[in-house]
């Protein structure tokens, strides 16, 4: 059984919309983890946090907010969507020991 | 900004023969080296790490070479498989996992 599991897995979204994307994590890993994947720039590190009530910026936090409001689930924030934030989506669980453990990736497209 | 740079970008190679992708780092404070791969349309997963103690690490046909000096890294895939064509990311860690761009390497039958 998937133990990182996002939703929705497929998401279209318009300029200036407010998306939210979900992660929940069944590994009761304290860390967890936003990335976006684009072409040529592999994984890119948004938001990630240490335990509930906690969150953290990334390398490119702008645009983006995170929620973490138990152990087990994580969101992602787009508060005013752009063109530029269409991407494949991944949220992770770390066990502490460098081990990133994915979920299966949330495609967004803003038109 | 810390940075990990991967190359090539894409790699062809025939079965049986050794897939050699390279990954470089800036950061003396980096003291993990994993390797993830992720197969198409599905999400990356631990292939095999090091830690700057070695300067090799074996799994099977999956081979790490590092040298500390040179800040370079390298993953050696011996007998390449058809099974084994996929994106290939190399990372580094300090207090972050930093990810390399990517390498999609293609096995030939």
């Amino acid at each position: 059984e998937a133990a990182v599991t996002q939703s929705p897995r497929n998401k279209v979204a318009v300029t200036g919309g407010k998306v939210t994307l979900s992660c929940n994590q069944t590994n009761n890993h304290n860390n967890m983890y936003w990335y976006r994947q684009d072409t040529g720039h592999g994984l890119r590190l948004i938001h990630y946090s240490y335990g509930a009530g906690s969150t953290e910026k990334g390398d490119i936090p702008d645009g983006y907010k995170a929620s973490r409001p138990s152990q087990e689930n994580f969101s992602l924030i787009l508060e005013l969507a752009t063109p530029s934030q269409t991407s494949v989506y991944f949220c992770a669980s770390g066990d502490g020991q460098n081990t990133l453990y994915f979920g299966a990736g949330t495609r967004l497209s803003v038109l | 900004q810390q940075q990990v740079r991967q190359s090539p970008q894409s790699l062809t190679v025939w079965e049986g023969e050794t897939a050699i992708l390279n990954c470089s780092y800036e950061d003396s404070t980096f003291d993990y080296f994993p390797w993830y791969h992720q197969f198409p349309g599905e999400s990356p997963a631990l292939l095999i790490a090091i830690r700057p103690v070695s300067n090799k690490k074996e799994d099977g046909r999956f081979t790490i070479f590092f040298n500390k000096r040179e800040k370079k890294f390298s993953l050696h895939i011996a007998d390449s498989q058809p099974g084994d064509s996929a994106t290939y990311f190399c990372a580094a860690e300090s207090w972050q996992l930093i990810f390399g761009s990517g390498t999609q390497l293609t096995v030939m039958p």
